[in-house]
């Protein structure tokens, strides 16, 4: 598509429970990035990926967070437990390449209660 | 010492006011830099994007970049109310891509 696409838009968990995030990058793009935005703005780095390999994870809490873009499928960000501190808006962006323009989706936003 | 730091405002002009928002960094590595704007519950969108140093100019938009004083700035002429948004620098440099933002300006243009 010519636009990245988030899904779910909102996603409301109890704390404990997992969270499942979905993005799918625009076609022909090969790298795909997840960012965190908390209060105040701030953008997390959280993953990379160069198609379907992990590029740079240096940001992923990685006790409960995992993510994943296979072949043919969105790629995904899973959150296993979910803690308070996890609500926020998790945007995908996607670029041709890694030093080239990221295009963002419209985020989900997560809230755990 | 924060890596990108931006004032968050908020910033109010009125409608034909000439904007000027910037960043400063630390990160000498830093070779790509961004301006994003960014409305209430949406996702970020590119504004301007400059590859080292010098002026880029889109529009009512001008992006500047002093690499030697690690500055950047956007400039917004004849601002129009639709430009009332959150305006993010963003930059990266090295091997990984990822991008380091700045807090976010907020602003405000009145009619």
């Amino acid at each position: 598509g010519e636009e990245v696409a988030q899904t779910p838009k909102h996603l409301v968990r109890g704390e404990g429970q997992k969270a499942k995030l979905y993005c799918a990058p625009i076609k022909g793009h090969s790298y795909v990035f997840w960012y965190q935005q908390v209060l105040k703005n701030e953008f997390k780095f959280l993953i990379s990926f160069q198609n379907e390999n992990v590029f740079d994870e240096t940001g992923m809490p990685k006790e409960r967070f995992s993510a994943k873009c296979l072949p043919n499928s969105p790629c995904s960000l899973e959150i296993q437990a979910t803690k308070l501190e996890d609500s926020a808006v998790y945007f995908c962006a996607s670029s041709r390449d890694r030093q080239e323009t990221q295009y963002f989706g419209p985020g989900t936003r997560l809230l755990v209660l | 010492q924060k890596e990108v730091e931006q004032d968050p405002g908020p910033l109010s002009v009125p409608e034909g006011a000439i904007v000027s928002l910037n960043c400063t960094y630390s990160n000498s590595a830093f070779q790509y830099f961004m301006w994003y704007r960014q409305y209430s519950r949406k996702g970020p969108e590119l504004l301007m994007y400059t590859y080292s140093s010098g002026n880029k100019e889109d529009g009512r938009f001008t992006a500047q970049v002093d690499k030697s004083s690690k500055y950047i700035s956007l400039f917004i002429r004849d601002s129009q109310p639709s430009d009332s948004a959150t305006y993010l620098c963003a930059m990266s440099g090295g091997s990984q891509g990822n991008l380091i933002f700045g807090k976010g300006t907020k602003l405000s243009v009145k009619p």
